[in-house]
């Protein structure tokens, strides 16, 4: 059964340590992206990876980090430095469907809460 | 820059009502547009989507048509049930390769 994973769903941090968020996928896609989503938003984007061992700043990517070492795999950390870091996180991923690249299919999210 | 501008939200309509969400959209080209709905508390799934102009994207009783000459990608039901009620997304694949999102506009159905 193909699709997005990503763990924990729910997961709680004391502030000023670094936290990392999983997300792996099984659709053989080759763009993975980061959201953010703070209550009653949309959607931010984080960071963002077309192929493997490459990735890009999307909008907000003070405080984050990201790897891309597995074309399965895309993890995110919040680190120390991200000032707001409290919010509900989305994994998706995209690739290549009639010919078209667009289309982008979401995990069911991390809500990370800093206390 | 491309941009999507949807209804502000709240909606709330009782059941078996119809719903309109209007969504527009600013691009240069012909964008991809879909929709996408997310329930309490998960993420987003794709609802819909048109990849040219008049084109008509469909699922679960839900429509939106591609109209280039308004800018528009307005989602519509026929009759709606408690169990739509969510948070719904209009957006566009932008010219820089990547998912512009509006801010949603959250529906809520009473029975």
């Amino acid at each position: 059964d193909g699709g997005i994973t990503q763990s924990p769903k729910y997961l709680f941090r004391k502030e000023g340590q670094n936290v990392t968020l999983s997300c792996e996928q099984n659709l053989n896609h080759d763009a993975m992206y980061w959201y953010r989503q703070d209550p009653g938003q949309g959607l931010r984007l984080i960071y963002y990876s077309q192929i493997v061992n490459d990735f890009q700043k999307g909008d907000i990517a003070e405080g984050y980090s990201v790897s891309r070492e597995k074309k399965e795999s895309f993890p995110l950390t919040v680190t120390s430095a991200q000032k707001n870091p409290t919010a509900f996180y989305l994994c998706a991923s995209s690739g290549r469907t009639s010919g078209r690249t667009d289309t982008q299919y979401f995990g069911p999210g991390t809500r990370l809460t800093v206390l | 820059g491309d941009s999507v501008t949807q209804m502000e939200g709240p909606v709330t309509l009782s059941e078996e009502a119809f719903l309109t969400i209007n969504c527009t959209y600013t691009a240069t080209g012909y964008p991809s547009l879909f929709w996408y709905v997310q329930y309490p508390g998960e993420g987003l799934q794709l609802l819909l989507k048109a990849t040219k102009a008049d084109d008509k994207g469909s699922n679960k009783g839900f429509e939106a048509t591609y109209r280039k000459e308004t800018t528009s990608f307005h989602l519509e039901k026929g009759s709606v049930q408690v169990s739509d009620s969510a948070v719904y997304f209009c957006a566009l694949y932008s010219s820089a390769s990547k998912i512009i999102f509006g801010s949603g506009t959250r529906l809520s159905i009473r029975p």
